[in-house]
């Protein structure tokens, strides 16, 4: 079975400073890959998937980019940080490419912008 | 545009009290229905899931839910909760788009549960 690893678990960073966020996944290949970021008492609000490696999607505009150089690893990035970009950013992948399996989850990354 | 409420944020429970998280959902096409449950300081994970077939879903330790297409709910239910039943719970709906596997999740419903 899949495993998502995620880090770092915390950071807490300087506003207008950068980001990366890492995710690796193990346990499968070809996963469709996700960027999830969670607040408080408004659910996952999905921020990028990708279908392959090279290939991003963006679900909503913001400060910050997605990429996939590998297979299985997918990155969050920001050249500068805001402070509304502070929050929990999950990491999710599915083991297929066009599948009607679950999205399994990361342990998260909690980010503090200050 | 395609969107999932969970009408309680927050609800207190005794033990052995029953159960009931609302979900519904906006969407008039073919959907999946899931919900997850974050259990303090763990992952993410599936509690129980609807593709097809019969609309009452039996889930991990002990929940079920039932979905109920013209009512475009799919609510969650445990006869008997126990403490460690404390965590968030969160209703998802996978929308069939572009081939991919998306999920648009509700806000969730923080669960307290007192010995």
């Amino acid at each position: 079975s899949q495993t998502i690893h995620q880090w770092p678990a915390t950071l807490v960073q300087p506003v207008g400073s950068p980001l990366s966020l890492e995710c690796t996944v193990e346990g499968t290949s070809n996963p469709n890959l996700y960027w999830y970021r969670q607040a408080a008492g408004r659910g996952l609000q999905l921020l990028f998937y990708s279908v392959g490696i090279g290939q991003i999607s963006s679900e909503v505009p913001q400060n910050l980019s997605a990429s996939r150089p590998q297979d299985r690893q997918f990155i969050l990035s920001s050249k500068k940080l805001l402070l509304s970009d502070s929050g929990f950013y999950l990491c999710a992948c599915t083991p297929h490419s066009v599948s009607t399996d679950t999205q399994y989850f990361g342990p998260g990354t909690r980010l503090t912008v200050l | 545009a395609q969107s999932v409420s969970q009408h309680n944020h927050h609800v207190i429970l005794s033990e052995a009290a029953s159960l009931e998280l609302g979900c519904n959902y906006s969407y008039g096409g073919t959907v999946n229905l899931f919900w997850y449950v974050q259990y303090p300081g763990q992952h993410l994970q599936l509690l129980l899931k609807y593709f097809s077939g019969d609309p009452l879903v039996k889930g991990i330790k002990g929940f079920e839910a039932e979905f109920i297409k013209s009512k475009f709910s799919f609510n969650l239910r445990k006869p008997s909760v126990q403490w460690s039943d404390t965590a968030e719970y969160f209703c998802a709906v996978r929308l069939f788009s572009g081939g991919y596997n998306k999920l648009i999740f509700g806000a969730g419903t923080r669960l307290a549960v007192h010995p």
